[in-house]
């Protein structure tokens, strides 16, 4: 089964409101998460890393204030895309890790992705 | 900036062909390469790869990884209708963090 699981797999919005998606990871504590965006047929673009506890880091071009990120707990990350757009419609997906990384033998464990549609 | 580039973008080919699908990289922190596939949602892991030379294989998928040039090669033999998808090479630049090819859409025709 899923051990990092996103919720919600769909959402519809109109333009102007704000939708909010979870990450958790089930079985284990993730101190960092990472959120990617993927349009159709293109590949995943890293938006930010969240950390549990602090502020997160956002990729160059990505605003901040528009897809609001708050990791308040070892279990939980939250993207929120404000004042949401068309062109923000979009498959966003997480990513989470026990330890280290992959390289240090820790697999890198993917949400099964949100799809967004603003309409 | 850190890149990833995989080529072709785009294969179709007959079941029973083998495929090479192919990864170059320029990273300034590279810690592993992965290989994925994506078919309709998340990505599915297949490969972590961190050492040159030393090939990974899986059934009829194998990969290398050549540190020296900066590459990394999957393979896959005997190809059946299951194997189309998008894969996904990513390079781990730093820990945890994944920067992704635009991958390469591989359609097996029966």
């Amino acid at each position: 089964g899923a051990v990092v699981s996103q919720h919600p797999s769909w959402v519809i919005c109109k333009s102007g409101t704000s939708v909010k998606i979870e990450c958790r990871s089930l079985d284990f504590q993730a101190t960092t998460m990472f959120w990617y965006r993927q349009f159709p047929k293109q590949s995943l673009m890293l938006m930010a890393t969240s950390n549990e506890g602090s502020k997160a880091t956002y990729e160059q071009g990505v605003e901040k204030d528009k897809f609001l990120i708050n990791h308040a707990s070892l279990t939980l990350s939250t993207l929120t895309v404000t004042s949401a757009h068309p062109e923000d419609s979009s498959f966003y997906i997480c990513s989470a890790t026990q330890g280290a990384g992959a390289a240090s033998g820790n697999t890198i464990y993917f949400g099964e992705g949100s799809w967004l549609t603003v309409v | 900036e850190d890149k990833v580039v995989q080529s072709p973008l785009s294969l179709v080919v007959h079941e029973g062909d083998t495929v090479t699908l192919n990864c170059s990289y320029e990273v300034t922190n590279f810690r592993s390469l992965l290989w994925y596939k994506q078919e309709k949602k998340a990505p599915t892991f297949l490969f972590m790869l961190t050492s040159s030379g030393i090939e990974k294989k899986s059934g009829r998928l194998s990969s290398i990884l050549d540190k020296k040039e900066l590459f990394s090669i999957l393979n896959i033999t005997a190809t059946q209708t299951g194997d189309s998808a998008v894969y996904l090479c990513a390079v781990e630049a730093g820990a945890q963090k994944l920067v992704f090819g635009q991958g390469t859409r591989l359609t097996i025709n029966p």
